[in-house]
């Protein structure tokens, strides 16, 4: 992996449903992994910042974990509510930010 | 709101113009941090400032410069501006380094005719 990936693109669920996206990244020079939610017409919000493998994260419904050696860090919802519809970015930082183009989150009523 | 200021909130300038755009951290950040996100892109990551000293360059076009000043507020200059730079630029501040927590300005959306 050379840049930062995510998938899926885009996503639709139900609201209840449970929802987990996937985030790629160079392993080496690994410094951080972030992730951010971005609402349209709003800017982006840090959810959590991971730095040592086997981080585990949680705010609320939303947690995430992440991989370094494998380059990859995984964000969970639990419950999906419409308010959770957002963009959700990962940026790996190896000395600058490098972001991947977000997994785009529709959670319908 | 993060605590980060950003101005102006819109711009429209014309080709070949210049621009300043600028950015005030949160309250005791000392790392500043500039991107652009053009149309159908995601952010791109173009300079980080620390304290005053450039840390690290992304990808940001010879025609663009940015500094931080002693009072740590920063400023993104855009020459001869192109119909392709139009985007909204963000800046973002963190207490210091690159694993900690950036907090997002509003962006100034830039729109070169």
């Amino acid at each position: 992996i050379l840049n930062v990936e995510q998938s899926p693109q885009s996503l639709h669920v139900q609201e209840g449903d449970s929802t987990n996206f996937t985030c790629s990244f160079p392993s080496s020079n690994f410094y951080a992994l972030h992730w951010y939610r971005w609402e349209t017409a709003k800017s982006p919000e840090a959810l959590f910042v991971m730095t040592l493998n086997g981080d585990e994260k949680k705010k609320g419904r939303i947690s995430a974990t992440l991989n370094t050696k494998e380059g990859y860090s995984y964000l969970y919802i639990k419950g999906s509510q419409p308010e959770d519809s957002a963009t959700y970015l990962c940026a790996s930082n190896a000395g600058k930010s490098t972001f991947g183009d977000g997994t785009t989150l529709t959670v319908k009523p | 709101d993060s605590g980060v200021t950003q101005t102006p909130k819109h711009l429209i300038t014309a080709t070949g113009q210049r621009v300043t755009l600028r950015c005030s951290p949160r309250s005791g950040d000392l790392s500043v941090y500039w991107y652009q996100q053009s149309l159908d892109q995601g952010l791109q990551f173009l300079i980080q400032y620390y304290n005053g000293e450039e840390r690290a360059k992304g990808n940001i076009l010879e025609r663009f410069s940015a500094q931080q000043f002693p009072d740590l507020h920063s400023e993104l200059n855009l020459s001869s501006l192109e119909l392709g730079d139009s985007a909204l630029y963000f800046c973002a501040s963190s207490a210091s380094g690159n694993q900690e927590t950036q907090y997002f300005g509003p962006g100034t959306r830039l729109l070169v005719l």
